[in-house]
């Protein structure tokens, strides 16, 4: 299973760290991604990261601002958001790929996924 | 990164088929065999019930098929049941490790 945390309020142009801890498989074995979904809208790509941390991908609404990473001795993934807009505003997902490889694999889809964390941008 | 195109609801009697749209672009759905469909109940967490455009992982009732044709790809679920009410969403390979989803359709078993 995967369980996310770190959401919260913050103000536009703040920053936030999200933290996945990640147990039920071997971490060091999968690609993971963050998708969100912003309130009463669908869900939305955001990022990915390989097996080993060496390869990061994002969507171009987040590239630039965010960055994805992870600690595979902790069994955990991270995305630090900074530069924060109202836009950000969502419910943020770490999600496994379901099938094991370096880089993500472009199919198989995504099997494992948190119940979210909130992320509110305002003033 | 535009999203996909998916109808906002559709709706079905108990028993009956439903079909669930899910168009892009050759970017995207017309240029892989990698298109994913996942099933969210309101309050929990999305669950993958295809990939590959017609695979279902195991423990997904035959029910859930999916199928592709150019830019288009489609979910049908068959023998509608009321524990199948909720949204569903599309999901594609965009390239360069990067993926786009669909808006999601709502369903409803009337």
């Amino acid at each position: 299973q995967v369980v996310e945390s770190g959401g919260g309020l913050v103000q536009p142009g703040g920053s936030l760290r999200l933290s996945c801890s990640v147990s039920g498989f071997t971490f060091t074995n999968y690609a993971m991604h963050w998708v969100r979904q912003a309130p009463g809208k669908g869900l939305e790509y955001v990022s990915s990261i390989s097996s080993d941390g060496g390869d990061t991908y994002y969507a171009d609404s987040v590239k630039g601002r965010f960055t994805i990473s992870r600690d595979n001795s902790k069994n955990t993934l991270y995305l630090q958001m900074s530069s924060l807009r109202r836009e950000d505003t969502a419910l943020y997902y770490c999600v496994k790929c379901h099938a094991p490889a370096r880089l993500p694999p472009p199919g198989y889809g995504m099997d494992v996924w948190g119940q979210g964390t909130t992320v509110t941008v305002s003033s | 990164q535009s999203a996909l195109t998916q109808p906002r609801s559709v709706s079905g009697s108990p028993g009956q088929s439903v079909t669930i749209s899910c168009t892009g672009t050759s970017p995207d759905v017309g240029g892989y065999n990698y298109v994913s469909w996942y099933q969210h109940p309101p309050g929990k967490a999305p669950k993958l019930i295809i990939y590959d455009v017609n695979t279902r992982p195991p423990g997904v009732p035959d029910r859930f098929s999916g199928s592709k044709s150019g830019n288009t790809a489609s979910l049908t679920i068959s023998g509608l049941q009321a524990e199948d009410e909720a949204d569903y969403y599309c999901c594609s390979y965009a390239g360069s490790y990067t993926w786009v989803f669909g808006g999601g359709t709502k369903l409803t078993v009337l």
